[in-house]
């Protein structure tokens, strides 16, 4: 079965500056690649994903990632992060007639 | 159009107890995904529903099970409550099966305490 690792368990960043959150997948075919995140007290909510084509996906909240496949990667970014920002982020992978498998997740807080 | 509900939303249980829990998926779709979540282990893959069967199943023991009604509400069990079960279990519903759609649409969870 596929399955991810998020290396990051917890990340601290400045409101203002760039955002980098790690992803690597383990599957021996083409993925489908996601990014969730989850608020305090609210659910989970799909940022962007990836089925195939362009390797730079567009998201919402300004959130992009990029498809690796040399490296199995599927790194979440954002150029500037805002106070709003500050949640749980899910990397998840997915296959054709398969289930969808998630990360630890990444805790980002963002300082004033 | 309403989301996905999950009943209750909080509960309280003893060791070796059961509890049943419930998911109404978004309406019309016909898939429905448990999952648990709790810190540090992120969302374990607990099982996949797809028109009132079992598709896809995660490394639980057997003392988690669910089903999946006519009209794709979906419950899970777990028997003999262990105090490791305590935890957010999420149900997630899709149109189709999840690894076809890549979209899951989640509900706020049950928070399981088990004392």
């Amino acid at each position: 079965a596929q399955s991810v690792t998020q290396p990051d368990i917890h990340i601290t960043v400045s409101e203002g500056a760039s955002l980098e959150l790690r992803c690597n997948y383990s599957y021996g075919a083409t993925p489908y690649l996601f990014w969730y995140v989850q608020s305090p007290g609210q659910g989970l909510q799909l940022l962007l994903k990836y089925f195939s084509g362009d390797t730079l996906v567009q998201g919402i909240k300004g959130f992009e990632a990029e498809f690796k496949r040399s490296q199995s990667s599927f790194n979440l970014r954002k150029p500037s992060v805002h106070w709003s920002d500050a949640a749980e982020y899910f990397c998840a992978v997915g296959a054709w007639n398969n289930d969808m498998r998630f990360g630890a997740g990444t805790r980002l807080t963002v300082k004033p | 159009k309403a989301g996905v509900t999950q009943t209750p939303r909080y509960l309280i249980k003893t060791r070796g107890q059961q509890v049943t829990l419930s998911c109404s998926p978004i309406s019309g779709h016909r898939s429905v995904s448990w999952y648990q979540q709790t810190p540090g282990q992120g969302l374990q893959f607990l099982f996949e529903y797809f028109s009132e069967t079992q598709r896809n199943k995660g490394n639980f023991p057997g003392r988690f099970s669910g089903r999946q009604f006519s009209n794709s509400r979906s419950e899970m069990n777990v028997s003999t409550l262990e105090l490791g079960d305590s935890a957010l279990y999420l149900c997630a519903s899709s149109l189709e099966l999840a690894g076809v759609t890549g979209e899951l649409f989640f509900g706020e969870g049950s928070r399981l305490t088990v004392l």
